[in-house]
């Protein structure tokens, strides 16, 4: 069974020091991965996506997550965090059924910015 | 939020009445979904459309019904509502499960109370 785990339920960092948000996922199959990001009172935006084509995928805002099939993790980073990054995050993973792509969300990651 | 827009945005309604919500959206996507989301679940799927007429049941369908009869309109009905169906609710669209690699598009939300 697909399932997706997100590790931390709240993440507090200083503004203009590394995020690093982390994700692990099950899936029987090479799987198509995603970040989404949820700002307060605002709808789902993607962020990146990976869909086997490179390890590294670089998304907006200076984000960037690493695909390790090895230990099945797809964890979201960014090298200095800004105040507008607060947030929550999403790690999804696709999963074709019935002709039909469906996703499996993580349960979220709480992104703190302190100045 | 990619041509999707939601209605309405915010509602209040008693226990055991019916309510309706519409997702609108301007890009010709073929599928459609509805999500709810509540603290620590993540966003979990209520229905999805595949096409005009064709839908079918996420995993958390019970207590909602759902319409599609033109592409672009996609309404989820809550026949009698519950206070456990107290929630934000979002749409999401995507392209053709041959193109693209499942990622959706989600509209604003729908913040629903039921008293």
């Amino acid at each position: 069974a697909q399932s997706v785990t997100q590790l931390d339920s709240h993440v507090s960092v200083s503004e203009g020091t590394p995020v690093l948000l982390r994700c692990n996922y099950s899936s029987s199959y090479s799987p198509s991965l995603f970040w989404y990001v949820q700002h307060p009172n605002k709808g789902l935006q993607l962020l990146l996506k990976y869909t086997s084509a490179a390890t590294l995928v670089k998304g907006i805002n200076g984000f960037e997550a690493e695909f390790k099939k090895s230990e099945t993790s797809f964890h979201l980073t960014k090298p200095s965090a800004h105040m507008s990054d607060a947030a929550e995050y999403f790690c999804v993973v696709s999963l074709m059924m019935d002709s039909s792509y469906k996703l499996i969300f993580g349960s979220g990651t709480r992104l703190l910015v302190r100045p | 939020d990619a041509g999707i827009t939601q209605s309405p945005r915010h509602k209040v309604t008693e226990t055991g009445t019916p309510v309706t919500l519409r997702c609108h959206q301007t890009e010709n996507h073929r599928y459609m979904y509805w999500y709810r989301q509540d603290p620590g679940h993540g966003l979990r799927l209520i229905h999805y459309s595949y096409g005009v007429k064709d839908t079918d049941k996420g995993e958390v369908s019970d207590g909602y019904s759902v319409s599609r009869s033109k592409t672009e309109d996609f309404l989820l009905t809550l026949e009698s509502a519950t206070s456990s169906q107290t929630s934000v609710y979002f749409c999401a669209i995507s392209e053709s499960a041959g193109q693209g690699t499942g990622e959706q598009y989600f509209g604003p939300g729908t913040r629903l109370t039921v008293t």
